[in-house]
């Protein structure tokens, strides 16, 4: 059974940077697109990016000036980078693994549990 | 971005009801909709994918398709365990986006 787990600093200054860390367990890294969402009351779910294993990477572009995804396969582990926050980054933020189904069709089949961070001084 | 808009926000059921939740794309993009079941505190489940594909485990009662130009979820008897809410979510082209949500409450 796959497991994702994200962890990080639950309390971020404005103006600083947000890294987190997601561990996966029971599955292989390898071989797979590894996304970042995030949820907040005010914006719903919002997709900041993925990285697939080999370490390619996509962003959204309303972020993508702030984001960085990347792997690191020996520890399996993904990481996003989010900089110069603001009070507006305040949310749940999860890790999920992407699936294709044979038409290639792309969903997210396993999530994190999640993490809160906040975003205050 | 491609919009997804999901009808109504909320709803009301009773054990036992037929409920359908719409999403409308702002844009064509074919098959590539999701369905995902969120509780409070807990992160999405899916539920459907490829429009209308059943995840191993979901119950048969949810069922997924579409009408129009709306992509539909159908949940044919509601139970207790299923009040929740529901997002949509297309994988046509990035970024990615979700719906806003449909809650589904006890009436």
């Amino acid at each position: 059974q796959v497991r994702l787990q994200e962890s990080g600093p639950g309390l971020v200054k404005p103006s600083e940077t947000l890294p987190l860390t997601c561990t996966i367990s029971g599955g292989p890294i390898s071989s797979y697109y590894w996304s970042w969402m995030r949820q907040s009351p005010g914006k719903g779910l919002e997709w900041l990016g993925y990285t697939y294993s080999s370490g390619r990477t996509k962003y959204n572009p309303s972020l993508e000036s702030r984001v960085t995804i990347s792997v690191d396969t020996s520890k399996n582990q993904i990481f996003l980078n989010l900089t110069s926050v603001t009070a507006a980054d305040t949310a749940v933020y999860y890790c999920a693994r992407h699936r294709f189904d044979g038409a290639g069709i792309d969903y997210l089949q396993h999530w994190g549990q999640g993490t809160l961070v906040t975003v205050s001084s | 971005d491609i919009q997804m808009t999901q009808s109504p926000s909320s709803l009301s059921a009773s054990v036992g009801d037929r409920v359908t939740i719409a999403c409308r794309p702002s844009q064509i993009i074919s098959s590539y909709l999701n369905w995902y079941q969120q509780k409070a505190g807990n992160p999405p489940k899916l539920l459907v994918y490829s429009t209308s594909r059943l995840q191993s485990g979901v119950p048969s009662r949810f069922s997924g398709g579409r009408s129009g130009t709306d992509f539909i979820l159908t949940i044919s008897s509601v139970q207790p365990e299923d009040f929740a809410t529901y997002f949509c979510q297309q994988s046509y082209t990035t970024p990615v986006t979700f719906g806003q949500g449909t809650r589904l409450d006890i009436k």
